[in-house]
């Protein structure tokens, strides 16, 4: 099982910062934190990732708290192509396992 | 911006079939992975694959399944005896580094919709 807790959808007006949470109480000290989304029928998308810093790159940031317990994605302008299935991950094995994510809807 | 790229993008097969599903990573990574994605239903780890050898497989990768990395540029997957059950999409990945505590930043591919009747 997925070791990342997310909320089943969330909604976010077009041209607003999308904040998508995500618990990982009990990720180990080297276990990285990544972001990956599926937009419908598409491969999953690798968003970003950190371990302890924040990250910031031309798609997105990611916050993480500082007991690393939890994190945030932010996606600073939301387009409507931005509507897809957002995953947190957190392993530390080479495979992805992938939860069921955050379906996020962009509403015009 | 390189990709990976996966053929055919669909794929209809009779039961008991052999399938071949191919994909070409990008060009200088190391690491590949296939993941399927039953309709309606989550992305799961198929199999990866490192150093011409299978690092690690799921359940799900029993013995109708097979890997190879022919050449040095195409990744393919074999379903030797295709089920009604294995209609899905598959995914093709790779990744150049796997850092150490991480899975890696894995690029996919846009997939292949195989349907078995």
């Amino acid at each position: 099982d997925a070791k990342t807790t997310q909320p089943t959808s969330m909604d976010c007006a077009e041209g607003r910062a999308a904040n998508l949470p995500c618990n990982h109480s009990t990720i180990s000290g080297n276990e990285y934190v990544y972001w990956y989304r599926q937009i419908h029928s598409q491969g999953p998308q690798y968003i970003i990732h950190g371990l302890k810093n924040n990250e910031t790159n031309e798609m997105a940031s990611l916050i993480i708290t500082e007991d690393r317990k939890s994190s945030t994605l932010i996606l600073p302008h939301a387009t409507l192509r931005d509507t897809a299935v957002y995953y947190c991950i957190v392993d530390g094995d080479d495979k992805i396992i992938f939860g069921k994510g955050t379906r996020l809807h962009i509403l015009p | 911006e390189p990709e990976v790229t996966q053929t055919p993008s669909h794929q209809v097969t009779q039961m008991g079939q052999e399938v071949i599903l191919r994909c070409v990573p990008i060009s200088n990574h190391l690491y590949f992975y296939w993941y399927r994605q039953i309709l309606g239903q989550k992305v799961e780890f198929l199999v990866s694959f490192y150093n011409n050898e299978i690092s690690e497989k799921s359940e799900i990768f029993d013995d109708q399944f097979s890997v190879e990395r022919p050449d040095g540029s195409n990744f393919t997957l074999k379903i030797r005896s295709t089920k009604l059950e294995d209609s899905a999409m598959y995914f093709c990945a790779s990744s150049l580094l796997r850092p150490r505590g991480g899975v890696g930043t894995q690029y996919f591919g846009p997939g292949t919709r195989l349907l078995v009747l």
